[in-house]
């Protein structure tokens, strides 16, 4: 166990909805840490997030946002839904935005109809 | 951006026997090598890492090495059991300050056979 818990673990949605994904980081991290797990694409970094403030931005969609919250916690919104979204979202936490160690969570599987 | 490749796709060893998966990475700025093993059904497991002024890391079982020349890193898994049966990926992260994203590999498929 890493430290990292994410929910739902599980999301089944249809396409043209949003979703919310919610990540809490390991006690003490700051930085927060979201990647798309698909068969195709393999592990994709979206974005981070250190202490509330966005730090760096990846292969993410404009219909995608993300915020980290006062309590350090996350969340990843998926908006206008598509089939193609349908993948595993994964949550890593380090302990700032200089240390490389990346804890992953257990994941989100969301899937699309 | 950071490329990372992995090789072999799939590797299937008997069970004692060593087991060696080679990554190689484009970014020779990248200073940070982790490794991570994946479950079926769980999240990526960080097993051992390595920065770029170290040539060799070992912890028990698994071994890292780098070749920062030839821009390649290698996890070695010795007297393999079948609880090492997993998704091995590689990683790389350049040193940018406050952005340590991760450029991940394909993934190995490793599986031990008893």
């Amino acid at each position: 166990d890493s430290g990292v818990t994410q929910t739902p673990k599980h999301l089944i949605t249809a396409t043209g909805q949003r979703v919310t994904l919610r990540c809490s980081p390991r006690s003490g991290d700051l930085s927060v840490y979201w990647y798309q797990q698909s068969l195709d694409q393999g592990l994709q970094f979206l974005i981070q997030y250190y202490n509330g403030e966005e730090r760096a931005k990846g292969n993410i969609l404009e219909r995608f946002s993300a915020q980290q919250f006062p309590d350090l916690h996350s969340e990843l919104n998926l908006s206008s839904l598509e089939l193609g979204d349908s993948a595993l979202y994964f949550c890593a936490s380090s302990v700032d935005d200089r240390a490389n160690e990346q804890f992953f969570g257990p994941g989100t599987r969301l899937t699309v109809l | 951006g950071e490329n990372v490749e992995q090789h072999p796709s799939t590797l299937s060893v008997q069970e004692g026997d060593s087991a060696v998966i080679k990554c190689t990475y484009s970014d020779s700025a990248s200073n940070y090598f982790p490794w991570y093993k994946q479950e079926l059904g769980k999240g990526p497991q960080l097993i051992i890492d390595i920065r770029s002024n170290v040539g060799e890391k070992k912890d028990q079982r698994i071994a890292v090495t780098l070749n920062k020349t030839a821009k390649h890193f290698s996890l070695h898994i010795t007297e393999t059991q079948p609880e090492d049966s997993a998704v091995y990926f590689c990683a790389a992260s350049p040193p940018l300050y406050g952005n340590n994203r991760l450029a991940f590999g394909k993934g190995n498929q490793v599986v031990v056979i008893p």
